[in-house]
């Protein structure tokens, strides 16, 4: 069965330091891999996405995910975070199953950017 | 480009009355979706349409639930009657061609009572 997993419900870094938000994946066939951020009573916004090519993905904000097939990962990060990537971010697959695309968001990571 | 419209922002009704949510999706956009988000549940693909069809329902969680798209510009989701229980935020969505990043609404904020 289809499944995303991020197992970390929170984390913490200090601003200016690196990030990682962890995703990992299970889907029949070729992932469409994807990550969204949530601000406080907003939508969810896309940020990057993996369908093919090179494994490492650039976003929006500065953000970047590498896609590690043989770890089925496929984890969010940033080289210097800052207090606006205070947020809750959710990776995503799109994977095929039964002849249906099937669309699985994580259960979401909330990110928290330390002055 | 206004993004994808969601009405009403904000709604509280009482158990047992009908709820009725609206979204326009981004024009153009052949795909559209419907979400829930819980804390307890976090964010449920309730239903998804692509050219009006509904092509996979599996998430709608029971009977009260229903969802039309009668053209490419207007989507309903419908409660009847409406429980406590389906107090959340919903939200619609719909996918830029086939590259299937989805373009979400704000949301629909509903209240059982």
């Amino acid at each position: 069965a289809q499944s995303v997993a991020q197992p970390e419900d929170q984390v913490n870094v200090a601003e200016g330091n690196p990030l990682t938000v962890k995703c990992t994946y299970s889907v029949s066939g070729n992932p469409y891999l994807f990550w969204y951020v949530q601000y406080p009573n907003r939508g969810l916004q896309f940020l990057l996405k993996y369908i093919t090519g090179d494994n490492l993905v650039k976003g929006s904000y500065g953000f970047e995910a590498e896609f590690n097939k043989s770890q089925t990962s496929f984890h969010l990060k940033k080289p210097s975070a800052l207090v606006s990537d205070s947020a809750l971010y959710f990776c995503a697959v799109r994977g095929l199953t039964s002849g249906t695309y099937k669309y699985i968001f994580g259960t979401g990571t909330r990110l928290k950017v330390l002055a | 480009d206004a993004g994808v419209i969601q009405s009403p922002r904000h709604e509280v009704t009482e158990m047992g009355q009908e709820v009725t949510l609206r979204c326009k999706p981004i024009s153009g956009h052949d795909y559209l979706f419907w979400y829930r988000q819980t804390m307890m549940r976090g964010l449920e693909l309730l239903i998804y349409f692509n050219n009006n069809v509904p092509i996979d329902d599996s998430g709608m969680p029971e009977d009260r639930f229903s969802a039309k798209m009668p053209n490419a510009s207007f989507s309903t989701l419908k409660i009847q009657p409406s429980e406590p229980r389906d107090s959340a935020v919903y939200f619609c969505a719909s996918p830029k061609d086939r590259t299937d990043t989805q373009y979400f609404g704000p949301g629909t904020r509903l209240t059982v009572l």
